[in-house]
């Protein structure tokens, strides 16, 4: 079954702590992005990674960083989080010979 | 970024009538048009999808028009029902790059 997990579900950090998302797919895809979801704005590329350690910006990197040391995990890193950083963050992973987009069940954080 | 217009933002019709969402893009090189359906508290998954060398594709009640030329593509869902009513995103994908740009989507309400 194919799977993209995300973790933590929810989370609740006050302003200026450091954030961790975490993100997992089991299905050996090279590629993998990080959108946030606001009412109103859909879904923002904020990166998107090809494979190991070769990653790119999407369209709203600022206030943020990734990590991809294995295929098979992609983290999204918010150093000192900023209230407007309130979000729903979707991790999702495609296969570059292939089409269908897979999305994880979001993370849904809240910056005090 | 590559932006992609979706309209309505919403959309409201009669039980049993048909729906539509319109798309735009940007981009002459995208290749593939994936239409995706959210629930509230759900991630976005996959309903049906259109490659650019096709012009049309259906999938029971749902029907996917592409118009390269116009840059632009529609999806119409036939017969609407309550479970019908969801937020429905338009996205489209450039060849190559892999960035997955999303529409801000269409709230559809089924009305009895």
């Amino acid at each position: 079954d194919m799977k993209v997990t995300q973790m933590p579900r929810y989370l609740i950090k006050r302003m200026g702590e450091n954030v961790l998302l975490e993100c997992g797919q089991d299905m050996s895809h090279e590629t993998m992005y990080w959108y946030r979801q606001d009412p109103g704005l859909g879904l923002q590329l904020i990166y998107i990674s090809y494979d190991v350690d070769s990653n790119s910006e999407g369209d709203i990197p600022k206030g943020y960083r990734v990590s991809r040391k294995k295929r098979e995990h992609f983290s999204l890193i918010l150093d000192s989080a900023k209230t407007n950083q309130t979000s729903v963050y979707f991790c999702a992973s495609r296969d570059r010979a292939d089409t269908e987009v897979f999305f994880g069940k979001g993370t849904r954080l809240t910056v005090v | 970024g590559e932006q992609v217009e979706q309209l309505p933002s919403i959309l409201r019709v009669q039980e049993r009538s048909s729906a539509s969402i319109n798309c735009t893009y940007e981009n002459s090189a995208s290749n593939y048009f994936p239409w995706y359906k959210q629930e509230p508290g759900e991630n976005p998954k996959l309903i049906i999808d259109i490659r650019s060398n096709m012009e049309r594709k259906q999938i029971q009640g749902l029907i996917v028009l592409l118009d390269k030329k116009a840059k632009r593509f529609s999806l119409h869902i036939t017969d609407t029902q309550p479970a019908d009513s969801a937020m429905y995103f338009c996205a489209a994908i450039t060849g190559g790059a892999d960035r997955l740009t999303f529409g801000k989507g269409t709230q559809l309400i089924i009305q009895p």
